[in-house]
């Protein structure tokens, strides 16, 4: 069956300190897909990065970046030079051939000034 | 592009009552889902559909809630009777084509509260 994890509940960090937050997966299948999602205070969840099993390059989008490390089924994502903007609730999801989304209890991240 | 839009974006009501949601999907986009999110939790999928056809409703709670999408374009979810544990938000998401590998882009939701 397939699980997310993301251990940390809430990190709270300073303006521009990086900050890295963690996703540990579990599936049987060769083949699936890993999602990261940004819930603002507003509620609603944005897409942020989709990757496939087969691609363990990892992906750097300005401020972001992620390391896919299949060795450890995890899918973490860090972000750099921190502002109060990316404050929100960040999820970890994985999809597994014709299976649901499931998705990761979620992190709280608080940037403050 | 127009995003994924529903209505109302807040709603209270007494248990036992019936309350009804609106979700219209990202125009093209065949595939449309909800989603349930408790408070403190990961969204829940409730039900998915291709065009106007049911794909998964195995964690739909077929007693209270029912949901459809005619004309494969917008789609309703409705709850009756209410209970207090419905209060969630509802999440109505879309994606191009079939299959959970492709990407979801989700609306704003519904704040549902029970009391």
């Amino acid at each position: 069956a397939q699980k997310v994890t993301q251990a940390q509940t809430e990190i709270s960090v300073v303006e521009k300190e990086d900050v890295t937050l963690d996703c540990v997966y579990e599936t049987r299948d060769t083949t699936y897909y890993l999602f990261w999602y940004k819930q603002p205070p507003s509620g609603e969840l944005v897409f942020l990065i989709r990757r496939n099993s087969f691609d363990e390059q990892n992906e750097i989008s300005g401020r972001y970046s992620w390391n896919f490390q299949k060795s450890t089924s995890s899918f973490n994502f860090t972000i750099t030079a921190s502002q109060v903007v990316d404050s929100a609730v960040y999820f970890c999801a994985l999809s597994e051939g014709a299976q649901k989304l499931v998705f990761g209890q979620g992190t709280r991240l608080t940037i403050n000034p | 592009e127009a995003g994924v839009a529903q209505s109302p974006r807040y709603k209270i009501i007494e248990k036992r009552q019936s309350v009804a949601f609106w979700c219209n999907p990202i125009s093209g986009h065949a595939t449309l889902y909800w989603y349930q999110q408790i408070l403190g939790q990961g969204p829940k999928l409730l039900i998915q559909f291709q065009n106007n056809g049911v794909v998964d409703d195995s964690q739909l709670p077929k007693d209270r809630f029912s949901a459809e999408r005619l004309k494969g374009v917008d789609s309703t979810l409705k709850i009756q009777p209410a209970k207090l544990e419905d209060s969630a938000v509802y999440l109505c998401a879309s994606s191009y084509a079939l299959g959970y590998t492709d990407t979801q882009y989700f609306g704003p939701g519904t704040r549902l509260t029970v009391l």
